[in-house]
């Protein structure tokens, strides 16, 4: 398995504001995810973060609201831009397959508040 | 995209019952996965099971990879269980490996 820490672990943030939200890995990985979940729902993948290059986007998340970096094989960045209340949900980063299986694992999230 | 559809999307248990959650898909996956996220919000992986059965304490799952269905079994459930248990699937021929995940199984186990 792998250790997955994310940071903050929770906010409560003014609409009009950005947040990141930091996700890192206690070993290099190939695929890492940026998730979100929604009050009462289940996780909708927003974008895979690529090393090296642009994020790929889900459709109805854009760069411009949801943009991401990825430095390095460990770790990667989600800022949530200019919030809303609608933007209230748990983050989760994922990341996987590794090394031997196929089997993906997530961070602990964070709980986000938009007032 | 697949559809992953999970039921019942409730379930009231006494402790010590018995339960069966069940996960259909609508095309060939080469990955499914069982998770539990507790009332903080975390998701624990239970079971990588694309297909067969596979055991762990008191919980145990199975993949019929033929038929498109995953079930998984809570025994003697405690209070513990409680939490959102969650299919979720990677199809075959994804180059990506994004997971598609179902609306998720409400679980509530009384005393």
């Amino acid at each position: 398995s792998a250790v997955i820490s994310q940071k903050p672990s929770r906010d409560i943030c003014q609409r009009g504001t950005s947040l990141t939200i930091q996700c890192q890995v206690d070993s290099q990985v190939t695929m890492m995810f940026w998730y979100r979940q929604q009050p009462g729902q289940s996780l909708t993948l927003i974008a895979t973060a690529n090393q090296g290059s642009e994020a790929t986007y889900e459709s109805g998340f854009v760069i411009d609201k949801f943009p991401i970096s990825r430095p390095n094989l460990t770790f990667s960045t989600l800022t949530v831009s200019n919030m809303s209340p609608e933007d209230s949900s748990i983050y989760l980063c994922s990341v996987g397959p590794l090394a031997g299986g196929n089997e993906q694992f997530f961070g602990p999230g964070t709980r986000l508040t938009v007032l | 995209g697949i559809q992953v559809e999970q039921s019942p999307p409730d379930l009231i248990l006494q402790e010590g019952a018995n339960s069966t959650l069940r996960c259909n898909f609508s095309d060939s996956v080469n990955n499914l996965q069982w998770f539990h996220q507790n009332p903080w919000g975390q998701l624990i992986n239970l079971f990588y099971i694309p297909s067969g059965t596979k055991q762990n304490g008191r919980l145990s799952a199975t993949t019929v990879a033929t038929e498109r269905y995953s079930l998984l079994y809570i025994s003697s459930s405690q209070t513990t269980d409680s939490g959102v248990y969650f299919c979720a699937v990677v199809t075959r021929g994804s180059t990506l490996g994004r997971l598609y995940f179902g609306r998720g199984t409400q679980l509530t186990v009384w005393p």
